[in-house]
C-alpha cells in the first residue's frame, strides 16, 4: 500500500465542519484512498473511499485532489459522537488486506 | 444482523497459561480478519482467511499464535504460553466477497481486551 501521511491530532468546534486531511503523494493509478474511524473502546468503522471523482454518503463527503496525491475527509457538522481516530489508507481494490497507519485522533470541542 | 460476534469481551490471565479467543463473522462473508492494537504498534494486522483456508499470516509474532478456522462461522485466537507483552485488545473483522462496495469493506468485532499478568 501507498504510505498516508495524516497529522496526529486536530481539533473542530461541535456543529463546524471537520476537515481531515491526508497526504498520499506515491499514490498509484490504480489504488483508492478509503477512510475508516475508531471510536473509543470500539472496532474500525468504514466511511467512504474514492478513485478519483468526489464521493459523498450519508457520513461524509471525500474529497480527491485532482492529481491524486491528497485528500481530505468532510465531517459537514461535526458532533461529539465524531471525537474518534480517523485513518486514512489507500489500497488496491485486488486487496485483500487493509494496512492501518496512526491515523489522526479528532477532537470535537463542545 | 448482529455483526461480527467475539468473545470474551475481556479476558485476564497469568503468564504461561493458554488463551483462546473466539470470533463469529457475518453470515455469508468469506473473509475474517484478525487483529491486534496496542499503544506502542497501532493495529496490526495478523492473520486472514477466505473461505477459511488461512492466506496470509505474516503479521503472526511467533510460534505462540495460532489461528483456525473450521467453517465459516467462527474462528478461533489462541496463544500458548502467553506473556505479559501479548497484552492488547485483538479485533476480528470479516468481509464479504463478489462486487460492489461491500466487497472491499470491513466490518469489526468490538473486540477482547486481554491483559496477561
Amino acid at each position: 500500500d501507498a504510505k498516508t501521511t495524516q497529522p496526529p491530532s486536530m481539533d473542530c468546534a461541535e456543529g463546524r465542519a471537520a476537515n481531515l486531511p491526508c497526504n498520499h503523494s506515491t499514490i498509484s493509478g490504480n489504488e483508492y484512498v478509503y477512510w475508516y474511524r475508531q471510536i473509543h473502546s470500539q472496532g474500525p468503522q468504514y466511511i467512504i473511499h474514492g478513485l478519483k471523482n468526489n464521493e459523498t454518503n450519508e457520513m461524509a463527503s471525500l474529497i480527491i485532489t485532482e492529481d491524486r496525491k491528497s485528500s481530505t475527509l468532510i465531517l459537514p457538522h461535526a458532533t461529539l459522537r465524531d471525537t474518534a481516530v480517523y485513518y486514512c489508507i489507500v489500497r488496491e481494490n485486488r486487496d485483500d488486506k487493509i494496512i492501518f497507519g496512526k491515523g489522526t485522533r479528532l477532537h470535537i470541542l463542545p | 444482523d448482529a455483526g461480527v460476534i467475539q468473545s470474551p469481551r475481556h479476558e485476564v490471565t497469568e503468564m504461561g497459561q493458554e488463551v483462546t479467543l473466539r470470533c463469529k463473522p457475518i453470515s455469508g462473508h468469506d473473509y475474517l480478519f484478525w487483529y491486534r492494537q496496542t499503544m506502542m504498534r497501532g493495529l496490526e494486522l495478523l492473520i486472514y482467511f477466505n473461505n477459511n483456508v488461512p492466506i496470509d499470516d505474516s503479521g503472526m509474532p511467533e510460534d505462540r499464535f495460532s489461528a483456525k478456522m473450521p467453517n465459516a462461522s467462527f474462528s478461533t485466537l489462541k496463544i500458548q504460553p502467553s506473556e505479559p507483552r501479548d497484552s492488547a485488545v485483538y479485533f476480528c473483522a470479516s468481509s464479504p466477497s463478489g462486487g460492489g462496495l461491500a466487497r472491499y469493506t470491513q466490518y469489526f468485532g468490538p473486540g477482547t481486551r486481554l491483559t496477561v499478568l
